[in-house]
């Protein structure tokens, strides 16, 4: 039972656009997500992360906004970029560390 | 700066061969982990070691056990290999503690004929 779910397998955004990636959970215990990039034949990456008492957080071109009552929180990335171009992982933890569950991964490929 | 380092990076196995994937980390962590990756999913945790002389089952445990060497290497072992086993293995590391990001290595890719 998948309790972290990105509908979108895939996304294509031109260079300079905004990117917005989704995510939506099931386990209203959940109080920690996290989205990760990955690049093939390497691991992912750590992105950036948003706690549940949180509904916003900004890192540079990447921003992580939550919406507890929909369970649902999306990425954007703005402007999107070349080196941008990857899979993007949402997770989630119900304890605040250590098990994450992923969701299946949004293929992003931006275009010049 | 090699952060978390699995071995080997690719490997073929017959059915029922047994087989160690192993995981070392230089970045003091406490806490590890294994997932597996499978086409059309995310990764799964497999087993995970919250410290070191601690271990504990994941989503997806059976067929696997797992050592906790040191605090730096983390190995897992598949003792019967079977074709459902076919994946992409990650290992990672993270400080112990709430809200820690976790570190990925570069991936197994093992297939089992």
């Amino acid at each position: 039972d998948q309790q972290v779910k990105q509908n979108s397998p895939s996304l294509s955004v031109q260079e300079g656009r905004i990117s917005i990636l989704n995510c939506d959970y099931t386990n209203s215990m959940f109080d920690y997500f996290l989205w990760y990039k990955k690049y093939p034949a390497e691991g992912p990456t750590f992105l950036i992360s948003i706690s549940s008492i949180k509904d916003k957080n900004e890192d540079g071109r990447f921003t992580v906004f939550l919406n507890k009552s929909a369970k649902h929180l999306s990425l954007h990335i703005v402007p999107s970029q070349p080196g941008d171009s990857a899979v993007y992982f949402c997770a989630a933890s119900r304890d605040s560390w250590g098990k994450l569950q992923f969701g299946a991964g949004t293929q992003v490929v931006v275009t010049p | 700066n090699a952060g978390v380092t699995q071995t080997p990076k690719f490997q073929v196995l017959k059915t029922g061969q047994s087989m160690t994937l192993q995981c070392a980390q230089d970045m003091n962590h406490n806490s590890m982990y294994w997932y597996r990756q499978d086409p059309g999913m995310g990764l799964r945790l497999i087993y995970y070691s919250a410290s070191e002389g601690t271990t504990d089952k994941g989503e997806v445990p059976n067929g696997y056990n797992v050592s906790r060497l040191n605090k730096r290497e983390f190995s897992l072992r598949l003792e019967s290999a079977a074709p459902s086993q076919t994946s992409v293995y990650f290992c990672a590391s993270s400080e112990f503690g709430l809200n820690q990001p976790q570190h990925f290595g570069d991936g197994t890719r093992l297939s089992i004929l």
